[in-house]
């Protein structure tokens, strides 16, 4: 299995572009988490969706941010416009079912400058 | 909600020295506990888990007990190597009928020869 796939590995923009991050999860999960890691506030869970569904986005920072998952094989976050403080590393992870493991892929580094 | 207190960092070790890192948490119900390990530069990986009171978790070495009476799941290793050098994360899962996990700030582990 190829595991979760995120895309771009890493990203450079300037302060008001959008940035749209985008992840293929696992075949056949059915459970999909986006999450912000920052060395100042830790793992963050921004929103995760269920059969493609968004379940909980109370983690969303504010409106710039923007998560969708058309199909089961797919999901984007969009952040626009960017701001430094969004400068961080996205996982996207994915799990079989509720309270199974969740695999992470290897994350976007974004830099907004 | 749920939380996590989790040993703070970072941890400095000698090749062979045992290793334990504390966990703590408080939940609703009984939910199940994960241990996740992240090598530098890299996405977060299970290193291992424990679904109900008293089960024992364990992988390349690591072992953690689920102790319900004192709600914690310490991390051990008996001999440490220097490829164990990474962030360790816990994290319990919430209970029945959700679907997120609550992570600790995670502790940095440094092995050196």
């Amino acid at each position: 299995d190829a595991g979760v796939i995120q895309s771009p590995r890493h990203e450079v923009t300037e302060m008001g572009q959008e940035v749209t991050l985008r992840c293929k999860p696992i075949s056949g999960h059915n459970s999909l988490f986006w999450y912000r890691q920052t060395m100042m506030r830790g793992l963050e869970l921004l929103i995760y969706f269920n059969n493609n569904v968004p379940i909980d986005d109370s983690g969303m920072p504010e409106d710039r941010f923007s998560a969708k998952m058309p199909n089961a094989s797919f999901s984007t976050l969009k952040i626009q416009p960017s701001e430094p403080r969004d400068s961080a590393v996205y996982f996207c992870a994915s799990a079989l079912r509720k309270q199974e493991t969740q695999y992470f892929g290897p994350g976007t580094r974004l830099l907004v400058l | 909600g749920n939380s996590v207190t989790q040993m703070e960092g970072p941890v400095t070790l000698s090749e062979e020295a045992f290793l334990t890192i504390n966990c703590t948490y408080t939940a609703t119900g009984y939910p199940s506990l994960f241990w996740y390990v992240q090598y530098p530069g890299e996405g977060l990986q299970l290193l291992l888990k424990a679904t109900k009171a008293d089960d024992k978790g364990s992988n390349k070495g690591f072992e953690a007990t689920y102790r319900k009476e004192t709600t914690s799941f310490h991390l051990e290793k008996g001999s440490v190597q220097v490829s164990d050098s990474a962030v360790y994360f816990c994290a319990p899962h919430s209970g029945a009928g959700s679907y997120q996990l609550t992570f600790g700030k995670g502790t940095k582990l440094s092995v050196i020869p």
